[in-house]
């Protein structure tokens, strides 16, 4: 596609309820990374996939996150059993090389409100 | 741990203006240094790329200066415009094994037509 696609673009969840956030990236895009950003805060490293293999999930601030990559293309990332300090907005962004040299596209991310 | 800082967290000038965001980091071992525009409900747009080895990097209005050793980095928007408005964020890439960025919490401009 001609960017990176996030859906939902809002979610909203019941505390306790498990969601899956979509990542479509930039078709041949190599490397996916996955990101938390909280309101007035900058973006948070989470996961970082390379094809599919997940190289970093040092960023993932518990076992009740969750993220996958099994094709090398389309990833998602699981909360389970939300809870009202997950609201944030997620985004994705996804880069054409493994190296370091060019940038990242994002997502316009996923909203996600835990009530 | 890297932290990066941004300042001023916001500003509001009149149209026309030329103006200068700040952007500090603690580890100067960095690979690259990006600046990114975001636009209330939209994800993040690219606007400049300096790689440790440049100095400097430039788009139309637009100039981004990197002093690693010091751990600055300056953007600088010439005759600013009411389409300027947005929130522009700074983000570290570490010169280590880790991939992800670290960002700082933004500065919030507005532009006065």
């Amino acid at each position: 596609g001609a960017g990176v696609s996030q859906s939902p673009r809002y979610k909203v969840a019941k505390r306790g309820q498990d969601v899956a956030l979509r990542c479509d990236p930039i078709s041949g895009h190599v490397s996916l990374f996955w990101y938390q950003q909280a309101l007035g805060q900058g973006p948070e490293f989470l996961t970082y996939f390379q094809n599919e293999a997940q190289l970093d999930k040092s960023g993932l601030p518990s076992d009740r996150f969750f993220a996958e990559r099994p094709e090398g293309s389309v990833s998602t990332l699981k909360i389970q059993r939300t809870q009202q300090e997950d609201s944030a907005v997620y985004l994705c962004a996804s880069s054409l090389a493994p190296d370091r040299v060019v940038g990242y596209t994002f997502g316009s991310g996923t909203r996600l409100t835990v009530v | 741990k890297q932290e990066v800082t941004q300042i001023p967290a916001a500003l509001s000038v009149p149209e026309g203006e030329n103006l200068v965001l700040n952007c500090s980091f603690t580890d100067s071992a960095i690979y690259n240094l990006q600046w990114f525009r975001q636009d209330p409900g939209k994800g993040l747009t690219s606007l400049l790329l300096i790689q440790s080895s440049q100095r400097e990097q430039t788009s139309g209005r637009l100039n981004a200066s990197l002093d690693k050793s010091s751990g600055r980095s300056t953007l600088y928007i010439a005759a600013s415009q009411p389409g300027d408005s947005a929130t522009y964020l700074c983000a570290v890439r570490p010169g280590g094994g880790a991939d992800g960025l670290t960002f700082g919490k933004g500065t919030h401009l507005i532009i006065q037509p």
